[in-house]
């Protein structure tokens, strides 16, 4: 089974908008971390955002937040007020727990587009 | 501080040749990653050391591709016999051994085979 599965190959949203990128996730340690990561065309690999497996609150960052529903296995990345600079692939990962080898997993990205 | 750094930045070469492309994470970091990414796909896990246990090798594609990592620091990974689908751009990452610890990835080296 995938360990991240991001369901949207592809994403548009018009600037200044709010926009749901899709994640869930599979594992069976108790202990996990969820991250994004941004790729622009450059290349560069970008680190966004973190959600622990134990946090109660959903993880923000300026106009980053993640939706952490934990029963759900689900950890979308939510981006308001899009600029035209978002527009890149975005990744999901997850970094599971030393009792699984800390291993980080990565699911096939999503392209978003941010339309002026 | 210095991030990632990743050598060389292009390296194009003919089919059947070997190559060696280079690794420096950021120092402390006791975890090492190679990932490959083709053009416009996500990326493809390669292999992964952590501090002085065995490496995890099981996203190797064939026994053309190997690294090590000397001293725990420096790591190589090398493509003997390069066929061209082998053309992608090679993305290294270190992190800290702990889980709430993201990763920092290098530039990448991109590989043309010929």
């Amino acid at each position: 089974a995938q360990k991240i599965t991001q369901t949207q190959p592809g994403m548009f949203v018009q600037e200044k908008e709010a926009v749901t990128l899709d994640c869930t996730y599979d594992t069976s340690d108790p202990s996990y971390g969820l991250f994004w990561y941004k790729q622009p065309s450059s290349g560069e690999m970008i680190f966004l955002i973190y959600q622990g497996s134990y946090d109660q609150q959903n993880a923000t960052e300026g106009r980053y937040s993640l939706n952490f529903q934990k029963a759900r296995k689900s950890a979308n990345l939510v981006i308001s007020a899009s600029q035209l600079g978002d527009s890149a692939m975005y990744f999901c990962a997850m970094r599971e727990g030393e009792s699984t080898g800390n291993q980080f997993y990565f699911g096939t990205g999503t392209s978003l587009t941010v339309i002026p | 501080g210095a991030g990632v750094s990743q050598s060389p930045s292009n390296k194009v070469t003919e089919k059947g040749k070997d190559v060696e492309l280079r690794c420096d994470p950021i120092s402390g970091h006791t975890a090492l990653y190679w990932y490959r990414q083709s053009l416009g796909q996500g990326l493809e896990f390669l292999i992964y050391f952590q501090g002085n246990s065995a490496p995890d090798k099981s996203g190797l594609p064939s026994d053309r591709f190997s690294a090590e990592r000397t001293g725990g620091s420096v790591s190589t990974l090398t493509i003997q016999r390069t066929q061209q689908e082998d053309s992608a751009v090679y993305l290294c990452a270190s992190s800290f051994h702990r889980g709430t610890y993201e990763q920092y990835f290098g530039p990448g080296t991109r590989l043309t085979v010929t």
